[in-house]
């Protein structure tokens, strides 16, 4: 079964509106950790955004936040003021367990992100 | 700046050659690091867990013997790919934790490899 689903293949947004990326997970465990990377064409994963499964409050990081709904497993990334250089390719991944050192990551299919004028 | 470098960024080579990639976490030490393949349009997909010390687990379907890992020290991680045929050809990429804090997993630049 997936265990981290990307629902939108490709998203389009204005300069300067906000923007949601849809992440949904599935795990058994209690403990796992949440994660979004932007991979720009040069291919390299920049780390965004960590959300941990205790963690109360949705994480949040500069233009970055991710909106973490436990019970329905999902951990949204909602980019604010979009810029140009936004556009790229945007993974949801998860890490089962919170051992730390971090765990193997299991990443979605992705979303492709174009940031237009 | 980077905390982990992978090297080469890109690489061609010839059917039947093997090639190395080097991963290393540049200002921490790393007992674990993890190797993904990306083909193009598609996810990355975990190939093998690197330890240091001690044999690399590989995840169902890769094989060991064509991806050779070896984890000599504490800030290296090396990938082999032996006898590279052009099904070999995609990206790939290191991840290396810090232990301190583990909610950040950081890649390296990754190595777009063509076999021809």
């Amino acid at each position: 079964a997936q265990k981290i689903t990307q629902t939108q293949p490709g998203m389009f947004v204005q300069e300067k509106e906000a923007v949601t990326l849809d992440c949904t997970y599935d795990t058994s465990d209690q403990s796992y950790g949440l994660f979004w990377y932007k991979q720009p064409s040069s291919g390299e994963m920049i780390f965004l955004i960590y959300q941990g499964s205790y963690d109360e409050q949705n994480a949040t990081e500069g233009r970055y936040s991710l909106n973490f709904q436990k019970a329905r497993k999902s951990a949204n990334l909602v980019i604010s003021a979009s810029q140009l250089g936004d556009s790229a390719m945007y993974f949801c991944a998860m890490r089962e367990g919170m051992t730390g050192g971090g765990n193997k990551l299991t990443f979605g299919t992705g979303t492709q992100l174009k940031v237009e004028l | 700046g980077a905390v982990v470098s992978q090297h080469p960024s890109w690489v061609i080579c010839k059917s039947g050659t093997s090639v190395k990639i080097e991963c290393r976490s540049l200002d921490f030490q790393a007992t674990t690091m993890f190797w993904y393949r990306q083909f193009p349009k598609q996810s990355l997909m975990l190939m093998a867990t690197s330890n240091e010390g001690s044999k690399a687990t590989y995840e169902q379907g890769v094989e060991k013997d064509k991806f050779l890992i070896n984890h000599a020290s504490l800030t290296l991680s090396t990938l082999t790919v032996t006898s590279a045929h052009p099904e070999d050809s995609s990206f790939y990429i290191c991840s290396a934790p810090r232990k301190a804090r583990d909610t950040e997993a950081f890649f390296g630049q990754g190595t777009r490899l063509t076999v021809v």
